[in-house]
């Protein structure tokens, strides 16, 4: 079945820091690919999608490539800001079918 | 427009009873989607509901079970609670789609804790 890995957390940064978050996916054909980030107390909230191979995602100064050929949607940010501190998901979804399939999440914090 | 909503927010019982959370979602849509957030196992889908019929399950025991009405609103249901139930109930809603994906928009979540 479908299966979605990220690496391993809690990650720290200092503001400005470059950030490189790891996804990588386990899945036949050609899902579609989003990033979800959690604030503190609140739902889930879309960050970014890619719905086909060699698609760029990006919203927020966040970017993540879908890259078929190493399976990969890693998660990028050039310049972090204490606000971008939350928990930040990888997930796989396929057509019209709602279901989601994410990886563990990881907790990124920014330090001023 | 108004999001997703969910009631209540925080829910407290003890092992045995019951529990029905409720989902309004956005205006317009008419897919509904119930996710178990927990530390140990992260995000797992429960089901997803449309136009009243369950349209997909997951792997959880039948002591979960849910329904849509007309009106597109969902609640589930957890059945003779156990600790390990605790957790963040999480709702989406999304529109019809034929083939592209449907966008989900989340819910703030119901926080269960049994005690």
């Amino acid at each position: 079945g479908d299966s979605v890995t990220q690496m391993e957390g809690p990650v720290t940064l200092s503001e400005e820091a470059f950030l490189t978050i790891n996804c990588t996916y386990t899945a036949t054909g050609y899902p579609s690919l989003f990033w979800y980030v959690q604030y503190p107390g609140e739902g889930l909230q879309l960050l970014l999608k890619a719905t086909k191979a060699d698609d760029k995602g990006s919203n927020k100064g966040f970017e993540a490539t879908y890259r078929k050929e190493t399976t990969s949607f890693h998660l990028e940010k050039g310049s972090v800001q204490v606000s971008d501190s939350a928990v930040y998901f990888c997930a796989l979804g396929r057509g019209a079918n709602s279901k989601l399939t994410f990886g563990k999440g990881i907790t990124l914090s920014v330090r001023p | 427009k108004a999001g997703v909503t969910q009631t209540p927010r925080y829910l407290i019982k003890t092992r045995g009873q019951q529990v029905t959370l409720s989902c309004s979602p956005i205006s317009g849509h008419r897919s509904v989607s119930w996710y178990q957030q927990t530390p140990g196992q992260g995000l797992q889908f429960l089901f997803e509901y449309f136009s009243e019929t369950q349209r997909n399950k997951g792997n959880f025991p039948g002591r979960f079970s849910g329904r849509q009405f007309s009106n597109s609103r969902s609640e589930m249901n957890v059945s003779t609670l156990e600790l390990g139930d605790s957790a963040l109930y999480l709702c989406a809603s999304s529109r019809l789609a034929t083939s592209e994906y449907n966008e989900q928009f989340f819910g703030p979540g119901t926080r269960l804790t049994v005690l």
